[in-house]
């Protein structure tokens, strides 16, 4: 079981909005604005597209965006595209002596 | 361009040790934070163990500690990771991650992964 809870999937039409749920605890998501996000294609390694809760990479698309309120986290894809279908993972630092913990995932489909 | 290329993967029976290698590249290797994060067949993300830029503090996820020791060569630009009393749930695609040196808790940059399979 993970640290942090993740629909196990999501999914919407070319041209919609949808939002990722990552729910934690007070000791990790709600304690601390380190939550990152990351997408990974099928046979790839994760790529960065979240930080710090709402940030940004270089590079990243403007459709992606990130927000917190109290122990859960969102990501939110407007405009979905195709290239959107990936699983999707949020992180946190956490108060833990592990430091770091991942959601269990979230398969997007762009129908 | 950032790059972290793993290596040391490979099939090992249970029981047995591995050791996995990273080769930095593309930055000042010796500023920042390096993790190790892993993936079993069709799963999820999961965190292995981080090192301090300076190698003076590590941490690991429970289900390693013990087992695992993260280490580092600041000369050579090189993170690994020993791997001891292997169980088949080890058997997984390791990454090797860089954190973003500004004291933030984010893998900004990873590398292609090095598959560990444990079986007899």
């Amino acid at each position: 079981q993970s640290a942090l809870t993740q629909p196990a999937s999501v999914s919407g039409s070319p041209g919609q909005s949808i939002t990722i749920s990552c729910t934690g605890t007070s000791s990790d998501v709600g304690g601390y604005d380190y939550v990152s996000w990351y997408q990974q294609h099928p046979g790839k390694a994760p790529k960065l597209m979240i930080y710090d809760v709402s940030n940004r990479p270089s590079g990243v698309s403007h459709r992606f965006s990130g927000s917190k309120s109290g122990n859960t986290a969102s990501l939110t894809i407007s405009g979905l595209q195709a290239e959107d279908e990936a699983d999707y993972y949020c992180s946190s630092y956490t108060r833990s002596s592990t430091l770091v913990v991942f959601g269990g995932g979230t398969k997007l489909t762009v129908l | 361009q950032v790059q972290l290329v793993e290596s040391g993967g490979g099939v090992v029976q249970p029981g047995r040790s591995l050791r996995l290698s990273c080769a930095a590249s593309q930055f000042t290797f010796s500023s920042y934070g390096m993790h190790w994060v892993r993936q079993a067949p069709g799963k999820g993300l999961e965190w292995v163990a981080v090192i301090w830029y300076d190698g003076s503090n590590k941490k690991y996820a429970d289900s390693v500690k013990g087992r695992f020791t993260i280490s580092r060569d600041n000369s050579d630009n090189m993170v690994f990771l020993q791997m001891k009393s292997l169980r088949a749930e080890d058997t997984a695609v390791y990454y090797c991650a860089r954190d973003p040196g500004d004291g933030s808790w984010y893998l900004q940059h990873w590398g292609q992964g090095t598959l560990v399979t444990v079986s007899s």
